[in-house]
């Protein structure tokens, strides 16, 4: 296994268009995670997924943003109608169930939104 | 609600000095305290975790204490090397849940 996987690294999209991202997790692990972070922050949790069932969503994750994980495996981050502010690196991470399990981080996508 | 805080930065030092990054926190319960590092084009990784109060969390050199007391989980390594020059992250998580609450990072740049 070669870790946490995102695609795309980096997306540019015109202001008003829908953006979706992917994350593809180490493969046991049954958390999955999205944080944004923007320049000079730590990240900022979005939300998490135990398997396909998403169980906790911030106050940040608008009704334009729409997370999946539909098998359980990788997930899906979508923006709808996005703004300049949505401009941010979005991470993705996994974990196992432990309580103080580590988290494994993906590169992040870098979204530009112009 | 939780919440970290970490040491105005950034820090600049050379080759072998001491390093001391503070990181204060807030929170209900008894936390979980992480340590996360991200180098340059690199993503988060976990650099040393403690799960209760007066454990010590150690690895390549760096170290940090859970203080229950004084709700902090400083950051130390008594000589740097140039590589370890990144950003790097207090975080915490509550034991039932399971986000992580980071801090707003220190960068760290250490010059020859």
């Amino acid at each position: 296994d070669t870790g946490v996987s995102q695609n795309p690294r980096h997306k540019i999209t015109k202001r008003g268009q829908n953006v979706t991202f992917r994350c593809d997790p180490i493969s046991e692990h049954n958390r999955l995670y999205w944080y944004r972070q923007t320049l000079g922050q730590g990240p900022e949790f979005l939300t998490y997924f135990q398997n396909e069932a998403q169980l906790e969503k911030s106050r940040l994750l608008s009704d334009r943003f729409s997370a999946e994980r539909p098998k359980g495996s990788f997930s899906t981050l979508e923006i709808q109608r996005t703004e300049q502010g949505d401009s941010a690196m979005y991470l993705c991470a996994s974990s196992s169930l432990q309580g103080a399990a580590e988290a494994f981080f993906g590169q992040g996508t870098r979204l530009t939104v112009v | 609600g939780d919440s970290v805080t970490q040491m105005e930065g950034p820090v600049t030092l050379s080759e072998e000095a001491f390093l001391t990054i503070n990181c204060t926190y807030t929170a209900t319960g008894y936390p979980s305290l992480f340590w996360y590092v991200q180098y340059p084009g690199e993503g988060l990784q976990l650099l040393l975790k403690a799960t209760k109060a007066d454990d010590k969390g150690s690895n390549k050199g760096f170290e940090a204490t859970y203080r229950k007391e004084t709700t902090s989980f400083h950051l130390e390594k008594g000589s740097v090397q140039v590589s370890d020059s990144a950003v790097y992250f207090c975080a915490l998580k509550k034991i039932s849940g399971s986000r992580l609450t980071f801090g707003e990072g220190t960068q760290l740049t250490v010059n020859p």
